[in-house]
């Protein structure tokens, strides 16, 4: 099983400064990774795939980046909206598809 | 356009088994696989198994193996997660997700139905 670890647990950020989030893969994913978004009480939504691809809708203040084991997903100017969890998930091998424990971005 | 809307919150005892719905709208299930993932209190999220679209052939964690089964009806574009033998652990948020490429990430989600397992 692919084991996915995020750091840090907790991120604090002013608005318009930028974020900068990890996520490491035990073994490589090539570049076979998927960023989601989770506010309070709502399911995830997809925001990157193909570890920097965007999906449909999303922001461009949110970028990906990496491949192998080790990612990075960056919100370049935070905004209001953006407090939430983010989790990474590797769907390079599988089964198991796994996720990362999740980084919590809070506003300063 | 698409939406997932699962069926509503369930209470369980110790012991007993559950069975969630997810009817799609705006796509069909025999062309994009449904996985289903769930997510107990404050934690992350742990994938559980998936269906596929082409075949209906089934894919499970080895966590659940034995102890979950998947389902779908194509007639109403619904698709069932069925567990057994609940314990306090199984309490969580249950989702079901689109495939949207057969790479196994998830564009689109369900609300969550929300599983209790309590005495």
């Amino acid at each position: 099983e692919v084991v996915m670890t995020q750091s840090p647990a907790t991120l604090s950020v002013s608005p318009g400064e930028r974020a900068t989030l990890s996520c490491w893969a035990s073994q490589s994913v090539g570049s076979n990774l998927a960023w989601y978004q989770q506010k309070r009480g709502q399911p995830p939504r997809l925001l990157l795939y193909g570890a920097s691809a965007r999906a449909t809708g999303i922001p461009a203040r949110f970028g990906g980046s990496g491949s192998g084991t080790e990612f990075t997903l960056t919100i370049s100017s935070l905004q209001s909206e953006d407090s939430a969890v983010y989790y990474c998930q590797q769907y390079n091998n599988w089964p198991p598809l796994t996720f990362g424990g999740g980084t919590k971005v809070e506003i300063k | 356009q698409v939406q997932l809307v699962q069926s509503g919150a369930e209470v369980k005892e110790p012991g007993a088994s559950v069975k969630v719905s997810c009817k799609a709208s705006g796509y069909s299930l025999t062309i994009h696989s449904m996985h289903w993932v769930r997510q107990a209190p404050g934690q992350s999220l742990e994938w559980m198994g998936m269906i596929y679209a082409d075949s209906g052939d089934t894919k499970y964690s080895q966590n659940f193996q034995g102890r979950v089964t998947l389902t779908r009806d194509t007639s109403t574009n619904t698709g069932y997660m069925e567990l057994y033998s609940l314990t306090s652990e199984d309490t969580a948020v249950y989702y079901c997700a689109r495939d949207p490429t057969r790479t196994a990430y998830f564009d689109y989600w369900g609300q969550g139905t929300v599983v209790t397992v309590s005495s």
